[in-house]
């Protein structure tokens, strides 16, 4: 089945830095890749994704690069502010009929220093 | 607004207890999913439903069963719980066709 590795597990970063947090999958037949943000206490919400036929996309702060030949994928967040803390989560779908059932990495602990 | 409501919200058992987690959505979503939570481990799947008939394992289904009574219901149980169940669970939905998971507000539980 699909694995997807996320690091690193923790990042700390000073208010109006970039923040970078990366994932590889190893099915090369996944195809489907979007990023979960969960605030503390809080469920799980989908902050941006990209599919295998895009290299890169953008939504304002926040930007998600592909590269399938190395099958990686990277979050990035400028000009970071203290309301991005949270666990950031990468996922990739699997393959062999299972599209729709993503694998998640195990997080990513982003803490904004005001 | 739709949402996907879970309950309970918190739920402490004790070992051997059978317990039943309970999902309702007003999304009008046809799938369905139940994950768990643990520090450090992400998000893993546990079972999922494309639809009323349709019943999958996911990664870690051993010792959880699932029940979807209609389109807008799926209950999560533990026949017989354990410590090592305690988690936070997760419920969620998506549109038929679409990726973009919606989840619940999660119930966590502590076997004892």
């Amino acid at each position: 089945g699909e694995n997807v590795e996320q690091h690193p597990s923790t990042l700390s970063v000073q208010e109006g830095d970039s923040a970078v947090i990366k994932c590889t999958y190893s099915d090369s037949a996944s195809n489907y890749f979007p990023w979960y943000k969960q605030e503390l206490g809080k469920r799980p919400q989908l902050i941006i994704d990209i599919r295998s036929n895009v290299g890169e996309k953008k939504d304002q702060r926040i930007a998600v690069t592909l590269n399938k030949t190395a099958k990686h994928f990277s979050l990035h967040i400028t000009e970071t502010q203290p309301e991005d803390s949270a666990v950031y989560f990468c996922a990739a779908t699997g393959s062999g009929g299972s599209n729709y059932k993503l694998t998640f990495g195990k997080g990513t602990l982003l803490t904004v220093n005001p | 607004d739709a949402d996907v409501t879970q309950t309970p919200r918190n739920r402490i058992t004790k070992t051997g207890k059978r317990i039943m987690l309970e999902c309702s959505q007003t999304k009008g979503h046809d799938r369905m999913y139940w994950y768990r939570q643990d520090p450090g481990l992400g998000l893993r799947l546990i079972y999922y439903s494309f639809d009323v008939k349709d019943i999958n394992k996911g990664e870690i289904s051993d010792g959880y069963s699932v029940s979807r009574q209609a389109q807008a219901k799926f209950s999560l149980s533990l026949e017989s719980a354990i410590p090592n169940q305690t988690a936070l669970y997760f419920c969620a939905t998506s549109e038929g066709g679409g990726e973009k998971l919606f989840f619940g507000s999660g119930t966590q539980l502590s076997v004892l």
